[in-house]
């Protein structure tokens, strides 16, 4: 059962512009989000986070926002660069210690 | 500071046989996690050790097994290989057994069970 659900596997943006990936989550006990940005053949690497307490959370081009009563995420890279072409996966937890990962979103930015 | 290694990178066993791949963590740190990634479940966690004691658990067959020796390092053991356990594994170490605590993952390690 996918508790975190990427729903877009992927999304193709020009240089310059905004990326915008969408995450969705039914677990209310959810309380913890964070994306991850992964190449090929190396594993992910960790972006941005949020917690719940929050609504939004800034680091340079990257954005999180976070909507609870639509148990909605999403991350916003502004602009978006060649370099950012990766895979990019939402990632939620609860109390425990897991995270439960959707299954990504491949993310293609051209020139 | 070296990152997460693991070994080996590519491994191809036949149903019914055991595997077992290993993980250094960067230096320092005490938490090792170890995932499942596939193309029709994404990532999924399988187990959390913290100073060689298993914190956390994901939600897999006993065949699944791990342990953490006490210079961190990890490994993980899958016995009586099925072909649905073909998946790349990845380990992440972080500093702590806190969420908030940043992990950093490894580039895995390929399993083709044939």
């Amino acid at each position: 059962d996918q508790q975190v659900k990427q729903n877009s596997p992927s999304l193709s943006v020009q240089e310059g512009r905004i990326s915008i990936l969408n995450c969705d989550y039914t677990n209310s006990m959810f309380d913890y989000f964070l994306w991850y940005k992964k190449y090929p053949a190396e594993g992910p690497t960790f972006l941005i986070s949020i917690s719940s307490i929050k609504d939004k959370n800034e680091d340079g081009r990257f954005t999180v926002f976070l909507n609870k009563s639509a148990k909605h995420l999403s991350l916003h890279i502004v602009p978006s660069q060649p370099g950012d072409s990766a895979v990019y996966f939402c990632a939620a937890s609860g109390d425990g210690y897991a995270l439960n990962f959707g299954k990504g979103t491949s993310l293609l930015v051209t020139p | 500071k070296a990152g997460v290694t693991q070994t080996p990178r590519y491994l191809i066993k036949t149903r019914g046989q055991q595997v077992t791949l290993s993980c250094s963590p960067i230096s320092g740190h005490r938490s090792v996690s170890w995932y499942q990634q596939t193309p029709g479940q994404g990532l999924q966690f399988l187990f959390e050790y913290f100073s060689e004691t298993q914190r956390n658990k994901g939600n897999f067959p006993g065949r699944f097994s791990g342990r953490q020796f006490s210079n961190s390092r990890s490994e993980m053991n899958v016995s009586t290989l099925e072909l649905g356990d073909s998946a790349l594994y990845l380990c992440a170490s972080s500093s702590t057994s806190r969420r908030e605590s940043e992990q950093y993952f490894g580039p895995g390690t390929r399993l083709t069970v044939t």
